[in-house]
């Protein structure tokens, strides 16, 4: 699996967007950019995946830039439960196979009143 | 309701008594696995199962045993505890896609 590079720690002010880079300059083709979150001490959550095209879900948005080697978790209207340990994640495909993921350390948010 | 069960979720202990933390997951999922989590180090996979019968180790497997007989329960076993392996620890499943991969409420564990 590719590594990856996250900043340890980020806080954003409640109601506006939240950025959470990675950085993956490893990165195989066929390779997925994962992200999950974990709030405190519970265990960690599915948030977004993508492979080349910006993703959005109901959780999220995921930019990934053309070349691959980087991507950005978007929180557009963070909250103060969004706090929580952000974790990206490169793997090879998205469904099938025995791959369960390893999590690194992550990105801490903070969302502040 | 899909969920992943974890019993006990506090435990305290001593060095060398040999301890089980259950788990068992309602959805039919094949791949398994266990997580332990400390300050700092992230979640590192300590083993993980494919399928009944079929586990294998993950990235700390020193000093912990697993067992898969049935799809739905995927024991972790400590013959031995020693200190260092007071952590936090989260079973999973997940069915074929990652984004189906399910936690369980995690076992705080310390080991005196």
């Amino acid at each position: 699996d590719a590594k990856t590079t996250q900043p340890p720690s980020m806080d954003c002010a409640e109601g506006r967007a939240a950025n959470l880079p990675c950085n993956h300059s490893t990165i195989s083709g066929n390779e997925y950019v994962y992200w999950y979150r974990q709030i405190h001490s519970q265990g960690p959550q599915y948030i977004i995946h993508g492979l080349k095209n910006n993703e959005t879900n109901e959780m999220a948005s995921l930019i990934i830039t053309e070349d691959r080697k980087s991507s950005t978790l978007i929180l557009p209207h963070a909250t103060l439960r969004d706090t929580a340990v952000y974790y990206c994640i490169v793997r090879v495909a998205a469904s099938g196979g025995s791959y369960i993921p390893t999590f690194g350390r992550g990105t801490s948010l903070i969302v502040h009143p | 309701e899909a969920q992943v069960t974890q019993n006990p979720r506090y435990l305290i202990t001593v060095t060398g008594k040999k301890l089980t933390v259950t788990c068992s997951q309602n959805m039919n999922h094949e791949y398994m696995s266990w997580y332990r989590q400390d300050p700092g180090l992230g979640l590192r996979q300590i083993y993980y199962s494919m399928n009944v019968e079929v586990t294998d180790k993950g990235d700390v497997p020193e000093g912990y045993k697993v067992s898969r007989k049935e799809k739905r329960n995927f024991p972790l076993i400590l013959e031995s505890p020693s200190p260092n392996q007071t952590s936090l620890y989260f079973c999973a499943s997940r069915g074929d896609a990652v984004e189906t991969q399910y936690f369980g409420p995690g076992t705080r564990l310390l080991v005196l």
